[in-house]
């Protein structure tokens, strides 16, 4: 079945710097990469997503890219805030609509 | 749009009793919803996919007589953890998806989760 690698597992950056996000996929039927970020005992909230037939996306400070070939892709956040401190996980799934695979995640601290 | 309700958001139990968690899909439908598990500083680990009108898909690992999964309409999924021990006490949430609708596109959304804990 499918397998996500996550990296780093934790991540310390400066406000205003930016902040990068590594996802590995195992599965090459895989399709569909949302990003969630996660507050303490919240619920995850989509911040991004992509698709297969897209190799980048930007929404704002926050942008995916997507290497079918490597089967990576990667979460990028420009002018970090202090509010973007949360834990985000990356996903894949065969197909919108299927399970989601999720990555361990990743503690993201935005120091001011 | 694309809301999912689930109750309760904690609850404390006594081991050898069994818990129900609702999970609702407020304005659209939801053939199929799934359902994770999270422990402390983990990941999200799928439990299950529930599906309306038939039972459910269970990941290797997920002992099936004990986490009983029940979709009965297209807005509804319930988990009932059974005989619940200690061990069981997690972070429980749920999650759909609306259909797809051109560029306008949801994604999975998650429910707020239940915290879980037998005593």
């Amino acid at each position: 079945g499918e397998n996500v690698e996550q990296h780093p597992s934790t991540l310390s950056v400066q406000e205003g710097d930016s902040a990068v996000i590594k996802c590995t996929y195992s599965d090459s039927a895989s399709n569909y990469f949302p990003w969630y970020k996660q507050e303490l005992g919240k619920r995850p909230q989509l911040i991004i997503d992509i698709r297969s037939n897209v190799g980048e996306k930007k929404d704002q400070r926050i942008a995916v890219t997507l290497n079918k070939t490597a089967k990576h892709f990667s979460l990028h956040i420009t002018e970090t805030q202090p509010e973007d401190s949360a834990v985000y996980f990356c996903a894949a799934s065969k197909n919108y609509g299927n399970k989601l695979v999720f990555g361990a995640g990743t503690i993201l601290r935005v120091k001011s | 749009g694309a809301v999912v309700s689930q109750h309760p958001s904690w609850v404390i139990c006594k081991s050898g009793t069994s818990v129900k968690i609702e999970c609702r899909s407020l304005d659209f439908q939801a053939t199929t919803m799934f359902w994770y598990r999270q422990f402390p500083k983990q990941s999200l680990m799928l439990m299950a996919t529930s599906n309306e009108g038939s039972k459910a898909t269970y990941e290797q690992g997920v002992e099936k007589d004990k986490f009983l999964i029940n979709h009965a309409s297209l807005t509804l999924s319930t988990l009932t953890v059974t005989s619940a021990h200690p061990e069981d006490s997690s972070f429980y949430i749920c999650s759909a998806r609306p259909e797809a609708r051109g560029p306008a596109n949801y994604g999975y959304t998650f429910g707020s989760g239940t915290r879980l804990t037998v005593v």
